[in-house]
């Protein structure tokens, strides 16, 4: 096992609402990356924190945000989900610029 | 732009046999990096290797081992008598060397779903 935990597991929501979804880092990682992962493709990155700021974000529109917390561990946010939201959300934690260790993922499906 | 791809959608091989996956990867960077990751069904991805452009030597860990050759932009997996639970999704990745380990962004591949018929 990785030491990276999100949470929730599954998760339903509909269209319109808006989710949070939780990660907490490996012990001694100062850096998270999130990857949303559609059913049957690769996981897309989403963006990446380092020290509390956004290093670094893939082609995600703005209602895609997030935090991360002064003990490394982060958080996704998505405002006004959409159908095509719905896909396995996948956190990795690493050191900055070293071995990206991914957590088990949140199932999100939006109705 | 970044891009992988892993032409082979599915493969199904019987218990003992040799396994081959392959990736082809694009490119500017002369520096960047390669990865392998395995997804069981759980849905963790499960890292198995990076590899830097600089480093063509190709690796063997077990049954494990991965051919590297920049010529082709390859970076190629193959699991020698493979078991039932090797059975999982393979993704390669590619990360530009934005550092001095990089591994910022990783762009993966669409996978490869292996099936080990036992």
């Amino acid at each position: 096992e990785t030491g990276v935990t999100q949470s929730p597991t599954h998760l339903i929501k509909t269209r319109g609402q808006q989710v949070t979804l939780r990660c907490s880092s490996q012990s001694g990682h100062n850096t998270v990356s999130w990857y949303q992962q559609a059913l049957g493709q690769g996981p897309q990155f989403i963006f990446q924190y380092y020290r509390e700021e956004e290093n670094g974000r893939g082609n995600f529109p703005p209602r895609f945000s997030g935090l991360q917390f002064p003990n490394y561990s982060s958080e996704l946010n998505v405002n006004a989900l959409e159908l095509d939201d719905s896909a396995l959300y996948l956190c990795a934690s690493s050191l900055k610029g070293d071995i990206q260790y991914f957590g088990a993922g949140t199932r999100l499906s939006v109705l | 732009a970044q891009k992988v791809t892993q032409a082979q959608t599915e493969i199904s091989v019987v218990e003992k046999e040799d396994v081959t996956l392959d990736c082809v990867y694009e490119t500017r960077d002369t520096t960047y990096y390669l990865f392998w990751y395995k997804q069981p069904p759980s849905g963790e991805l499960v890292f198995l290797i990076r590899r830097n452009s600089f480093d063509e030597q190709n690796e063997i860990s077990g049954r494990y081992s991965w051919n590297f050759q920049k010529s082709t932009s390859s970076f190629n997996f193959t699991i020698t008598a493979s078991q039932v639970v090797d059975s999982a999704v393979y993704f390669c990745a590619l990360s530009e060397g934005t550092s001095n380990f990089g591994n910022e962004k990783l762009t993966f591949g669409t996978g490869t779903r292996l099936t080990i018929i036992p």
